[in-house]
């Protein structure tokens, strides 16, 4: 089974600094997906990245990064010039690209930014 | 945008009732989850459903739970009788043929 590791439950940051929030899995397959979602203090789970595992390059979305280690099989987000509506839970999560694509989550990170 | 919808918002229910969550997943997807999370904890899969029908749960999903796809829109998540350990937020997601999930606003499930 496949399992998904956040080491930091806590993390803050400047507002306008870069932070990094850690992650690593666990799996046996090589054919998968790895995500960050934001859980803002309304709940509602929104998806901020997305990386396939066969892709070598680090996936971007504006100041949201990935730095995807493969071999390592970690994957660690990196947010640039953080900002106020940052703030919030950050669940690392992991699919299969076969069968019901069901997704296993991190147990997450809640980021504080400080102004 | 579609978006996924849930509702209620939040629902309170005594222990031993039975719940109904409504889902209604965005109209052209075909994978249909259920996910919950128990407050401050992790997001945890409970049952996805595909053509009609259950493919795969979790060791959650017991016989107290049952999902449906009534009429081709909504997507249901029963619980027969509540414990107080079902409280919880209750997630949707649907997703297309090799898209992503997309998740519903959730419901708040408390059971007293």
């Amino acid at each position: 089974a496949q399992t998904v590791t956040q080491s930091q439950p806590e993390m803050s940051v400047q507002e306008a600094e870069t932070v990094t929030l850690s992650c690593t899995y666990d799996t046996s397959e090589s054919d998968y997906y790895l995500f960050w979602y934001k859980q803002p203090p309304s709940r509602q789970m929104i998806l901020v990245i997305r990386q396939e595992a066969y892709k070598q390059q680090n996936a971007t979305e504006n100041r949201f990064s990935v730095n995807f280690q493969k071999a390592a099989k970690s994957f660690s987000l990196k947010i640039s010039d953080s900002q106020l509506g940052d703030a919030a839970m950050y669940f690392c999560a992991y699919r299969n690209n076969f069968g019901n694509e069901k997704l296993t989550f991190g147990t997450g990170t809640r980021l504080t930014i400080i102004p | 945008e579609p978006e996924v919808t849930q509702t209620p918002s939040h629902q309170v229910t005594q222990m031993g009732q039975e719940v109904i969550l409504r889902c209604v997943p965005i109209s052209n997807h075909l994978y249909f989850y259920w996910y919950r999370q128990i407050l401050g904890q992790k997001v945890e899969f409970l049952v996805s459903f595909y053509n009609n029908e259950i493919s795969e749960k979790s060791e959650i999903f017991d016989d107290q739970f049952s999902v449906e796809r009534p009429d081709g829109s909504n997507f249901t998540l029963k619980i027969r009788s509540t414990k107080l350990e079902d409280s919880a937020m209750y997630f949707c997601a649907s997703k297309a043929v090799s898209y992503e999930q997309y998740f519903g606003p959730g419901t708040r499930l408390t059971v007293t």
